[in-house]
């Protein structure tokens, strides 16, 4: 099966910094990547979805300027949490899709600032 | 009403037992049904795909899609306690657009 990877899996961070978080499809080209957050014992809330080559489509709430999506490549797209505060603490689910039939989740990013 | 219904549970069964586990939706042109599996603290794992409607089969897992209904369901034979975890049901028309349920959380007593 597909399979997507994230780094790091877990990031603790002092408050006021930014974090980096890598998602990658390692086996099939993505041309579609989903960044999701997810809130313990909640459900995943889209924040953004990316096509390679293009701006991110951010949704309704989510500040792309606090939240930089980046898809360089059509195995890489990068969220970068800027100046991040503990509200920011949270799980950080990628997602990829190859031909927009169904989504490849990666493993998942706990990110705890400080 | 939302794109997606499931309801959340939570869902406690003993070892062995049949599980069923439902969404339902609202809109007709939704094509592509997916069923993830999400443990504590990890992403979600694709467990099963279907197109269109009919059923599929994969081990102790039976995914079933009625579209006329607009109801999918997903059974797990046998289950065991490692089948603890959160299930969720996604969709789509194809494309770029996902619709997925809030998830269902399963418990198998050993």
């Amino acid at each position: 099966g597909a399979v997507v990877s994230q780094h790091p899996s877990r990031v603790i961070c002092k408050s006021g910094t930014s974090v980096k978080i890598e998602c990658r499809s390692l086996d099939f080209q993505a041309t579609t990547m989903f960044w999701y957050r997810q809130f313990p014992k909640k459900s995943l809330m889209l924040m953004a979805t990316s096509n390679e080559g293009s701006k991110a489509t951010y949704e309704q709430g989510v500040e792309k300027d606090k939240f930089l999506i980046n898809h360089a490549s059509l195995t890489l797209s990068t969220l970068t949490v800027t100046s991040a505060h503990p509200e920011d603490s949270s799980f950080y689910i990628c997602s990829a899709s190859g031909e927009g039939e169904t989504q490849y989740f990666g493993p998942g990013t706990r990110l705890l600032v400080l | 009403q939302k794109e997606v219904e499931q309801d959340p549970g939570p869902l406690s069964v003993p070892e062995g037992a049949i599980v069923s586990l439902n969404c339902t939706y609202s809109n007709s042109a939704f094509q592509y049904f997916m069923w993830y599996r999400q443990y504590s603290r990890k992403g979600p794992e694709l467990l099963m795909y279907t197109y269109s409607s009919g059923n599929k089969e994969d081990g102790r897992f039976t995914a079933q899609v009625d579209k006329s209904s607009k109801y999918i369901s997903l059974f797990i034979r046998d289950s065991q306690p490692s089948d603890s975890a959160t299930y969720l049901c996604a969709m789509s028309e194809g494309g770029n657009q996902f619709y997925f349920g809030t998830g269902t959380s399963l418990t198998v007593i050993p």
